[in-house]
């Protein structure tokens, strides 16, 4: 069955870099897009961006273009997001999710558990 | 550019209906496509509908999409206490190069 596992919970400092990791498992993990989605304490969920892991190629949300880096290592089938920079409002639960499309349009049918990100001095 | 505007609460009593509209607000109406996500903070979302009205295999049918006119809409029926959660709609908007995904405002269903 397809899962994905996130790593555990990071406590960082302002300032800092923080890379989130998502490893998939049951399904041809080159065949799909990995989205990141956050959701910061009493917030709505907010799209980061995607990875295609078969060529690597990226789309960032325009709120993160500067400060994130979205990777994937497709030898241990491992999606990894990176987020720079960070302050307070940063303090999120991460998740990855995966990308699948219909035929007619795209939705993330998958998600990894989340990963709690605490940004605090 | 695509905004998906959800109320902020709906509420019913175990066993009724509620609905949860996902206005959009961009030249693109006639075709969007939106799919559904329910959400509990802290935990994995999970896909509900796709497609507008389509359900993932395992979804009960008391949860149901449609597309009234210019807005999508979530109907769950047959409330229950453990449909309390958080629902979002989202979407891939492409008026903008590259696209991007969006998600609605999120709307709390409370099982009175």
């Amino acid at each position: 069955q397809v899962q994905l596992v996130q790593s555990g919970a990071e406590v960082k400092k302002p300032g800092a870099s923080v890379k989130v990791s998502c490893k998939a498992s049951g399904y041809t993990f080159s065949g799909y897009y990995i989205h990141w989605v956050r959701q910061a304490p009493g917030q709505g969920l907010e799209w980061l961006g995607w990875i295609d892991p078969s060529s690597g190629v990226t789309n960032y949300a325009q709120n993160f273009q500067d400060r994130v880096i979205m990777t994937g290592d497709t030898s241990i089938r491992t999606a990894y997001m990176e987020l720079g920079s960070l302050r307070s409002a940063d303090t999120a639960f991460y998740y990855c999710a995966r990308d699948w499309y219909s035929g007619t349009s795209d939705m993330f049918d998958f998600w990894g558990q989340g990963t709690l990100v605490t940004v605090s001095s | 550019q695509s905004v998906l505007t959800q109320p902020p609460s709906v509420s019913a009593a175990p066993g009724q209906k509620v609905t949860i509209s996902c206005s959009e607000t961009s030249s693109n109406i006639g075709d969007i496509y939106v799919s559904w996500y329910q959400h509990l903070p802290g935990t994995a979302p999970k896909l509900l509908i796709y497609d507008n009205d389509k359900r993932p295999s395992g979804i009960p049918d008391r949860f149901s999409g449609s597309k009234s006119g210019t807005s999508p809409t979530l109907a769950i029926t047959g409330l229950q206490t453990g449909d309390e959660a958080d629902y979002y709609c989202g979407t891939w908007d492409t008026s903008l190069s590259p696209g991007r995904w969006v998600f609605g405002g999120g709307t709390k269903v409370t099982v009175l």
